[in-house]
């Protein structure tokens, strides 16, 4: 079965330092998302992106975020400046389809990042 | 506020037993799905329920949603340990088109 793969599982990072976390998404597939979850707290959007471009993003999603398909199977979510509040584990979601209607999500497993 | 509402939060129950969680919005929702999260591991879809009153069953599982598009409920029959997990519900209200989550309910079965 089709998978969208999370590189790394686990970063550990110092408050201040970027971070990249990278995804690759089912190959069909064509929009493309970041979730988040804080530790005992719900799954939250971050943002969604689509032929290229940001589709729409949440409050979280301020000017320290930054996502990119720099070619044909990666998707990456860059935090420039991470701030301790930022640990959590991010997930990252694909799908065929944008309104099917919101059938057909895969999320990957995830990467659990650490601000220390 | 908590755009949808799931309960309970955390149910234990003896393998054998039956449950219903529950999943509750004051919103309309175009359709819901439902999740389920393994510690460490991102959610998996089992179902997306998308006309009112729409029952659907995946095994010991039945999935119900709400005549009205504002509600959902998973039952599950004869719970087993491997039904363990958090259990997740999700939609996009009204006409926004990412998802966003109820808080979960954390299901354990005891063997």
């Amino acid at each position: 079965e089709p998978e969208v793969t999370q590189t790394p599982s686990h970063q550990v990072t110092q408050m201040g330092q970027e971070v990249i976390l990278r995804c690759v998404p089912i190959s069909n597939h064509l929009y493309f998302y970041w979730y988040r979850q804080i530790l005992g707290q719900k799954v939250e959007f971050l943002v969604s992106f689509y032929n290229n471009e940001i589709s729409e993003k949440s409050e979280i999603f301020d000017d320290q975020f930054s996502v990119e398909r720099p070619d044909g199977s990666n998707f990456t979510l860059k935090i420039r400046s991470t701030k301790l509040e930022d640990s959590a584990m991010y997930f990252c979601a694909s799908r065929i389809l944008r309104q099917d209607p919101l059938g057909g999500y895969t999320f990957g497993s995830g990467t659990r990042l650490t601000v220390v | 506020t908590q755009l949808l509402k799931q309960s309970p939060q955390f149910l234990s129950i003896q393998e054998g037993e039956n449950l219903t969680v529950y999943c509750n919005s004051s919103s309309v929702f175009s359709s819901l799905q439902w999740y389920r999260q393994e510690p460490g591991e991102g959610p998996v879809l089992l179902v997306t329920v998308v006309t009112g009153g729409e029952v659907k069953k995946l095994k010991r599982l039945t999935f119900q949603f709400g005549d009205a598009r504002k509600d959902s409920s998973l039952h599950i029959t004869a719970a087993q340990p491997g039904d363990t997990g958090l259990y997740l519900c999700a939609g996009a209200p009204g006409s926004a088109r990412q998802l966003t989550f109820g808080s979960g309910t954390q299901l354990t079965v005891l063997p």
